[in-house]
């Protein structure tokens, strides 16, 4: 069965530190990635998405992810946190073309002022 | 972007009552959405898919007579959770995509299910 693993579950962080999560599925066809982010109290947003082209996603807030495909990852990135990057992050992937989305366990990031 | 909305998004019943949670997309139609169920400190998890005017699609170990599923419309999908039992206590999340397999999934802010 397809499956998404996210590496971390919980990671604490300073502010200005750079931060990579890591994420990994186990199909080996066509895949669409998403990273998405649960802010506290809030429902879930869609940080950034690949479905083709440029491996290197920019999404919202200064997120970025790569598709290695050799890998089967898609982690991933931020330069420099802040504390409103607190939130609760999940990698997300559906597969051959079809809606259903397979979503990993979850990150839990805590950026400490 | 697009807004999904659920209602209620708190809910306490008695066992054995039946509750229905809707799911509305408000600004575009969605032929097909999407009821998952999060437990504490878990991901999300697929119950079923919904398409408007035909039989959901329930994901292995998803009870069908138990959660009723009703895509009614295009913007509308309602989830029933029938002879509720504490087990069924959980945080459930719908979501909604206008369609294709390229099609990004917009979320609701989930509906909290108390069985007591």
């Amino acid at each position: 069965a397809q499956s998404v693993s996210q590496h971390n579950h919980h990671v604490i962080l300073s502010e200005a530190a750079s931060l990579e999560l890591g994420c990994n599925y186990s199909y080996g066809g066509t895949v669409n990635l998403f990273w998405y982010v649960q802010y506290p109290g809030q429902h879930l947003q869609l940080l950034l998405k690949y479905f083709s082209g440029d491996p290197l996603v920019k999404g919202i807030k200064g997120f970025e992810a790569e598709f290695i495909k050799s890998k089967f990852s898609f982690n991933l990135r931020k330069p420099s946190v802040q504390w409103s990057d607190t939130a609760e992050y999940f990698c997300a992937v559906n597969y051959g073309g079809y809606q259903k989305v397979t979503f990993g366990t979850g990150t839990k990031l805590q950026v400490i002022p | 972007g697009a807004v999904v909305s659920q209602h209620p998004s708190r809910v306490i019943c008695k066992s054995g009552t039946s509750v229905k949670i809707e799911c509305r997309s408000l600004d575009f139609q969605a032929t097909t959405m999407f009821w998952y169920r999060q437990f504490p400190k878990q991901s999300l998890m697929l119950m079923a898919t919904s398409n408007e005017g035909s039989k959901a699609t329930y994901e292995q170990g998803v009870e069908k007579d138990k959660f009723l599923i009703n895509h009614a419309s295009l913007t509308l999908s309602t989830l029933t959770v029938t002879s509720a039992h504490p087990e069924d206590s959980s945080f459930y999340i719908c979501s909604a995509g206008s369609g294709g397999g390229t099609d990004t999934q917009y979320f609701g802010p989930g509906t909290r299910l108390t069985v007591l």
